[in-house]
């Protein structure tokens, strides 16, 4: 039971190019979310999803884009890097059916610099 | 005013003492509350639920205040091990969508001391 998976743990981009995070999870959970985390700023939600082909947006959704296929997969998509997306960026998961049921499995994490 | 607030620390405190932090949330509504433990460089794990009749896990008693919108955590007996930092975490209202967004606070360093 591998949890949740993130790749790639490190990336460094060029202003203006585009790559996926990818995020994986075998628990068979409904909701995954992407958060980011900068100093002083906490997490911060980009988006999420409450299950297969249903996605919303977050707190900062701006220069992202997912999609939910399946239950397992969950990607976050940057269309053209700026140096404003220099973060850590996590994906979590849960498998909450009530407001009280929020155990979030969080993978370990993509260290992405964008220069 | 930030929806989730937190005092950022750093706490430096010898093992064995006693600390506490405390967390406001902005948002009456809000419906579950949490404390999770980064360790640097690392994945946040849940720590404990908060309820509202209080609860304690061995050396950690969490407490909610509704009336005063807060959240708090206190660590009895600290351990080096216990040197990270805490995060608290507040749902957000009733409903299907919005149960999803939850709001992390940044975060209180704690950094235990031989």
């Amino acid at each position: 039971n591998a949890g949740v998976t993130q790749t790639p743990k490190f990336q460094v981009l060029k202003t203006g190019q585009s790559m996926t995070l990818q995020c994986a999870q075998d628990m068979n959970h409904e909701y995954m979310s992407w958060y980011r985390q900068d100093p002083g700023m906490g997490l911060r939600l980009i988006h999420y999803s409450v299950g297969a082909g249903i996605t919303d947006q977050g707190e900062v959704p701006n220069g992202y884009n997912v999609s939910r296929s399946t239950t397992e997969d969950f990607p976050l998509r940057l269309l053209s890097a700026a140096p404003s997306q220099t973060s850590v960026y996590f994906c979590a998961s849960r498998n909450g059916q009530t407001l009280n049921d929020y155990g979030y499995t969080f993978g370990s994490g993509t260290r992405l610099t964008v220069v | 005013r930030k929806e989730v607030e937190q005092d950022p620390g750093p706490f430096n405190v010898p093992e064995g003492a006693t600390v506490a932090f405390n967390c406001t949330y902005s948002n009456s509504a809000s419906q579950s509350f949490f404390w999770y433990r980064q360790d640097c460089r690392k994945e946040p794990k849940l720590l404990m639920s908060v309820y509202s009749s209080g609860n304690e896990d061995g050396r950690f008693t969490a407490q909610l205040n509704r009336a005063s919108q807060y959240i708090s955590l206190l660590i009895r007996d600290s351990k080096l091990s216990d040197s990270a930092t805490y995060l608290c975490v507040v749902t957000g209202q009733r409903g299907y969508s919005s149960a999803s967004k939850i709001i992390f606070g940044s975060g209180t360093r704690l950094s235990i001391r031989p």
